[in-house]
């Protein structure tokens, strides 16, 4: 079954206190990307990347890191975590060699930073 | 830079009767694709119906149509015979075609189907 799968789901953490939010696909693809969702804003992209070993910043990306040393896994790292950094993540990717206009999303991180 | 613009943050209506969400949108490109997604309680994102910005014809997929006015860069969905399913928060949301292929989401707008 062609997925996105990201663990964990549900985290609660405490300031400064470094986390991984672990994302991985299983279809290949060459993008993938991963999103903050916050009420009253929709979702925002903070990392993305075109391939392996290429990422680049989005839109909000401070207080985040990223690295896609394999094709299939595309981690989201904390290094400090603050309250400000509590929300939805979500982690995409799209399949850019077959140029399908779809992104297959992951089921969500639900993050607490207290 | 483009943004998307959904200006109802709530919507209800009866079960089995049709709703359409507003969605605008303003980009320079001339190649690019328009979404709904679906967030059900669950917070998963469901994909709903995409459009192709060069295709004049508007999508639809089974009760799920779209409005597309690329002049006007416009994309509204219409949902006929409403469900109980159907509750949910919709995004509408851009991506152009080349680059960083991001999805520039709207705010959303949260449908409550009524029984």
């Amino acid at each position: 079954e062609a997925q996105v799968t990201q663990n964990p789901r549900y985290l609660i953490t405490v300031t400064g206190k470094k986390l991984t939010v672990t994302c991985s696909q299983n279809m290949n693809h060459e993008y993938m990307s991963w999103y903050r969702q916050d009420p009253g804003l929709g979702l925002r992209q903070i990392y993305y990347s075109m391939n392996v070993e290429v990422t680049d910043k989005g839109d909000v990306p401070e207080g985040y890191k990223v690295s896609r040393k394999e094709k299939r896994n595309f981690p989201l790292i904390l290094e400090s975590p603050s309250p400000n950094q509590t929300s939805l993540y979500f982690c995409a990717s799209r399949d850019r060699e077959e140029r399908l206009d779809t992104q297959y999303f992951g089921p969500g991180t639900r993050l607490t930073v207290l | 830079a483009q943004t998307v613009t959904q200006s109802q943050p709530e919507m209800s209506v009866q079960e089995a009767e049709t709703v359409t969400l507003s969605c605008t949108y303003d980009t320079s490109e001339n190649n690019y694709y328009l979404f709904w997604y679906k967030q059900p309680p669950s917070r998963q994102m469901i994909l709903v119906i995409r459009q192709e910005a060069y295709k004049q014809q508007n999508a639809t997929e089974n009760r799920f149509s779209v409005n597309f006015q690329k002049a006007a860069k416009s994309f509204s969905l219409k949902i006929s015979d409403s469900q109980l399913g159907d509750t949910a928060m919709y995004f509408c949301a851009f991506m152009k075609n080349f680059g960083n292929e991001k999805l520039t989401f709207g705010t959303g707008t949260r449908l409550t189907i009524i029984p």
